[in-house]
């Protein structure tokens, strides 16, 4: 059965850092670009990230760029996503997500049930 | 680049049929067919529903329907039934710079 989990989130200060993580399982991981979306609480989704399958193709939204790194080892089925210099606006529920077909403009077949990551002091 | 523009929310009664937008412009939904709609039930993940503006993943009803016409995409939702109600999201591909744009999502009441 394919699944992604993600695992990582949690309580913050800000200017903190975390790492979050997306084990997956049921397909060929690294056939597909994969991202990471967020939504902050009671908003809309915000797309965060993709990296291709081999990882040498990587782009970022610029409200995370500088301070967000995506990287993924296929050898394990697990993307990452280390989040540095946290501000407050980060608070999100932050989903890893499938590429439909591979690619990442397609559309989004595949979601996990996101893991919280809440910046506060 | 801004999020793509829907209406906050849109009603109907069962049976009934209706229409969310999607607005963007040149650089987004008007140069690629490359849209896409989820819909999401609150407290849970999206679910991907329309994909290359028209095209169904399998195991999607076929009350679901997506088109678009320049610089905006629609998700036309028939025979609405009460399970129906959740909110709805468009997404766009960008370019490779600005890369995935979503709508900022349409709460769908089934009255």
């Amino acid at each position: 059965q394919v699944h992604l989990v993600e695992s990582g989130g949690g309580l913050v200060k800000p200017g903190g850092s975390l790492r979050l993580s997306c084990a997956a399982s049921g397909f060929t991981f690294s056939d597909y670009y994969m991202n990471w979306i967020r939504q902050a609480p009671g908003k809309g989704l915000e797309w965060v990230s993709y990296i291709s399958g081999s990882g040498f193709i990587i782009y970022y939204a610029d409200s995370v760029k500088g301070r967000f790194t995506v990287s993924r080892d296929n050898a394990k089925n697990s993307l990452y996503l280390q989040v540095n210099s946290l501000r407050v606006e980060d608070t999100a529920v932050y989903y890893c997500v499938r590429g439909y077909n591979g690619e990442p403009y397609y559309g989004m077949d595949l979601w996990g049930q996101g893991t919280t990551v809440t910046v506060s002091s | 680049q801004s999020a793509l523009t829907q209406p906050a929310s849109v009603s109907g009664s069962p049976g009934q049929s209706i229409t969310i937008s999607c607005t963007g412009n040149d650089s987004d939904v008007g140069s690629y067919n490359l849209v896409s709609w989820y819909q999401q039930y609150p407290g849970k993940a999206p679910k991907f529903m329309i994909y290359e503006v028209s095209k169904r993943p399998s195991g999607v009803s076929n009350r679901f329907s997506g088109s678009k016409s320049g610089n905006t995409a629609s998700l036309t939702i028939s025979g609405l039934q009460a399970e129906d109600e959740a909110n709805y999201y468009c997404c766009s591909y960008a370019g490779t710079i600005t890369s995935l744009l979503f709508g900022g999502g349409t709460k769908l009441t089934v009255l």
